[in-house]
C-alpha cells in the first residue's frame, strides 16, 4: 500500500526566503508525481508534473524534482512572497494493477510567508 | 476550453439523506476520478471511471457510488448520509487514467 509522507506539516518563513518541501512515497511503481497548490476551503492547483522518467521539472520560481528510486521528491520556491502562502500537496500517480491512475497524497505543508 | 467544474460548491443535508454530486470533466478527458477529503487531511481516493467504466475504487463502503455518462461527466451519489462523511468532495479528470490530473474546486457537502 502506498504511504506518502511530507515533511515539515507546517512552515512560516519571512518574504525572500528560498524554502524547500519534502516528499516522499513508500512504492516506487508510480506514473508520476504532482505537486499541488490549495488554498482554504479551495480545490487543487495543479503545480508541477513530474513523469517517473524525469528528474526535474521548473516553472518559474518553482523547481521540483523527483528520486523515484529513493522515493523522495522536493519542491524548491525561491525568493518566497506572502502570496505563496498556501497548503501544498504531493501526490503520486499509481503505475499499473488495480485502480491504476490513482492519486494517493500526502498530508501537506501548510507554508505561511509573512510581509 | 473550460477546465474541471463541479456542482454545487455547499450543500447542507440531513443524517440518513442521500445526496449526487456532479463534475463536468476537461474538454477531451476520459477519464474521471472523485476524492473526499476531511479537514486537515490529504485527498483520500473515492474512486475513477475510464470511458464509462469503474476503473478502481479505494476504501469506501457501497453506499458511495457513481456514474460517468457518454460525455464523461459524472456523478458521485452517497446513500444514508453521516456525520462523518462531512468533507470537501473533489473532482479530478484527465485524458488517460496515467496522465497529469486537473481538480475542481470541490463541493463542501455539511451533514448534520
Amino acid at each position: 500500500k502506498q504511504e506518502v509522507t511530507q515533511i515539515p506539516a507546517a512552515l512560516s518563513v519571512p518574504e525572500g526566503e528560498n524554502l524547500v518541501l519534502n516528499c516522499s512515497f513508500t512504492d516506487s511503481a508510480i506514473y508520476n508525481l504532482q505537486w499541488f497548490r490549495q488554498d482554504p476551503g479551495k480545490g487543487l492547483t495543479s503545480l508541477l508534473l513530474i513523469q517517473s522518467s524525469q528528474r526535474e521539472q521548473t516553472s518559474g520560481r518553482l523547481n521540483a524534482s523527483l528520486d523515484k528510486s529513493s522515493g523522495r521528491s522536493t519542491l524548491y520556491i525561491a525568493a518566497s512572497q506572502p502570496g505563496d502562502s498556501a497548503t501544498y500537496l504531493c501526490a503520486v500517480k499509481k503505475a499499473g494493477g488495480t485502480s491504476y491512475g490513482k492519486l494517493t497524497f500526502g498530508q501537506g505543508t501548510i507554508l505561511t510567508v509573512h510581509p | 476550453e473550460t477546465g474541471v467544474t463541479q456542482s454545487p460548491t455547499h450543500l447542507i443535508k440531513t443524517r440518513g439523506q442521500q445526496v449526487t454530486l456532479r463534475c463536468s470533466s476537461q474538454s477531451g478527458h476520459n477519464t474521471v476520478s472523485w476524492y473526499q477529503q476531511a479537514l486537515g487531511q490529504g485527498p483520500q481516493f473515492i474512486f475513477q471511471y475510464y470511458r464509462e467504466e469503474e476503473n478502481g475504487r479505494g476504501n469506501f463502503p457501497p453506499r458511495f457510488s457513481g456514474l460517468q455518462f457518454p460525455n464523461y461527466s459524472s456523478e458521485l451519489n452517497v446513500n444514508a448520509l453521516e456525520l462523518d462523511d462531512s468533507a470537501l468532495y473533489l473532482c479530478a479528470s484527465s485524458l488517460e487514467p496515467n496522465t497529469e490530473a486537473f481538480f475542481g474546486q470541490g463541493t463542501r457537502l455539511t451533514v448534520v
